[in-house]
């Protein structure tokens, strides 16, 4: 079935640390990929996607991602996390119209 | 502008009753999206519309889910003789353009109703 994959539940790392969030997806031809980020009580707020092109995709607050497509992967990258980056992380595959999540994964921020 | 909106932002139910939750898209959006998000997972499709048009019902769990969208702007998702594994929080989004393969358009998601059936 067609699918994404966040294979860690939970990361916990320190502030100004690099970050990295794990995705893998099967889906056929080459998907529509997103990362989502989901503050507490919080709607879900779009970081990047990749739809084409070039492969390293530059996202919102410092956010940056990479298509691998031998790897299945879209790993998303922070080379200096914040405090505020705490929140839950979403994969997510369009392969049509409607989204298709991931499980998430948990970022906790210690000092 | 405005983005999503999304009410009540709770809502507690007995088993059994019926509930409505409301979604505000953005002004303008064509095509709209509930999700819904079960503790400690991500969100899972519900249904699309395409202006008034329900064009994907799929994710509906049961026949007691049912959704309408009237006038092509605010959507209602209604459950009735709600049970408790409808506890979970529902998610709306919006999306300017219509949806599908070729489409690049974002969705745009509102805060969600957290729904608890006691």
């Amino acid at each position: 079935a067609q699918s994404v994959t966040q294979p860690d539940i939970h990361i916990t790392v320190s502030e100004g640390a690099s970050l990295e969030l794990r995705c893998n997806y099967s889906y056929g031809a080459t998907p529509y990929l997103f990362w989502y980020v989901q503050s507490p009580g919080q709607g879900l707020q779009l970081l990047l996607k990749y739809f084409s092109g070039d492969t390293l995709v530059q996202g919102i607050k410092g956010f940056e991602a990479e298509f691998k497509r031998s790897q299945s992967s879209f790993n998303l990258r922070k080379p200096s996390v914040h405090w505020s980056d705490a929140a839950e992380y979403f994969c997510a595959g369009r392969p049509w119209g409607k989204l298709q999540f991931g499980a998430g994964t948990q970022v906790v921020v210690t000092p | 502008g405005a983005g999503v909106s999304q009410s009540p932002r709770y809502k507690v139910a007995k088993r059994g009753q019926d509930v409505a939750l409301r979604c505000d898209p953005i002004s303008g959006h064509v095509s709209l999206f509930w999700y819904q998000q079960a503790l400690g997972q991500g969100p899972e499709f519900l249904t699309y519309f395409q202006n008034e048009a329900q064009l994907d019902k799929s994710g509906l769990p049961s026949d007691r889910f049912f959704a309408e969208r009237p006038e092509g702007s605010v959507s209602t998702l209604k459950i009735q003789r709600t049970q408790q594994e409808d506890s979970a929080v529902y998610l709306c989004a919006s999306q300017i353009g219509t949806s599908g393969r070729e489409g690049t358009d974002t969705q745009y998601f509102g805060p969600g109703t957290r729904l608890t059936v006691l």
